[in-house]
């Protein structure tokens, strides 16, 4: 069955990066798009980032872009979310998930795995 | 960016009665929305895509119809195991933004 992943999640001060990763099994890695999704304490869902199957295409929140990069390894079957400049705001439970197509251009995204989360915490 | 503004934010109902939430695009989306059912403490789960497909395995008392800016998401006859939030999604175009989630509680 799909498995996913996620570690890498730390108390960490403003400022500073963290990256997190996120295995995955149980599934053809290189064939689908992969996202990160996040959910602070007590608070909704907030999309993170997207990565085509392929890692040619990538698209951000705006709350993110300039600070965090996606990436995958499909060799390794492993996604990856690195966090730069963190700020008190980014502290939430980080969540991949895994997309029903490649990209797009295959059909709307659709986000039918998810992994447990990671906890990301930055301190001031 | 499309905002996404669901309601009720939260309703309280009982074993068996039906359940309706709507969700509302700041833009036109066509049919690319999605509904997903979160538990506490637990990753979110996947209910319907593109507006009206029912995903593998969820049960068929869920429906959901809309296209364009309105959407719905019905739950026929609430089950115990069905309290819990549930949020849609636009995925028309990057940022793929969520709804503010509706809370069901148990009457």
């Amino acid at each position: 069955q799909v498995q996913l992943a996620e570690s890498g999640g730390n108390v960490v001060q403003s400022g500073r990066s963290l990256r997190l990763s996120c295995a995955a099994s149980g599934f053809t890695f290189r064939s689908n798009a992969m996202h990160w999704v996040r959910q602070a304490p007590g608070k909704g869902l907030e999309w993170v980032a997207v990565i085509s199957y392929d890692g040619s295409k990538k698209y951000y929140a705006d709350p993110v872009k300039g600070r965090f990069t996606i990436s995958r390894d499909n060799s390794k079957k492993t996604l990856y979310l690195q966090m730069n400049s963190l700020r008190a705001e980014d502290t939430a439970i980080y969540y991949c998930a895994r997309d029903l197509w490649g990209d797009s251009s295959y059909g709307s995204p659709a986000l039918i795995d998810w992994g447990q989360g990671t906890l990301v915490t930055v301190s001031s | 960016d499309i905002q996404m503004t669901q309601s009720p934010s939260s309703l309280s109902a009982s074993v068996g009665d039906r359940a309706t939430i709507t969700c509302r695009a700041s833009q036109t989306i066509n049919k690319n929305l999605n509904w997903y059912q979160q538990k506490p403490g637990t990753a979110p789960k996947l209910l319907i895509y593109a507006a009206s497909s029912l995903q593998s395995g969820v049960p068929s008392r869920f429906s959901a119809s809309g296209s364009g800016t309105d959407f719905t998401l019905t739950i026929s006859s609430l089950q115990p195991e069905d309290f819990a939030t549930y949020y849609c999604q636009q995925t028309y175009t990057p940022p793929l933004t969520f709804g503010g989630g509706t809370k069901v509680e148990i009457k």
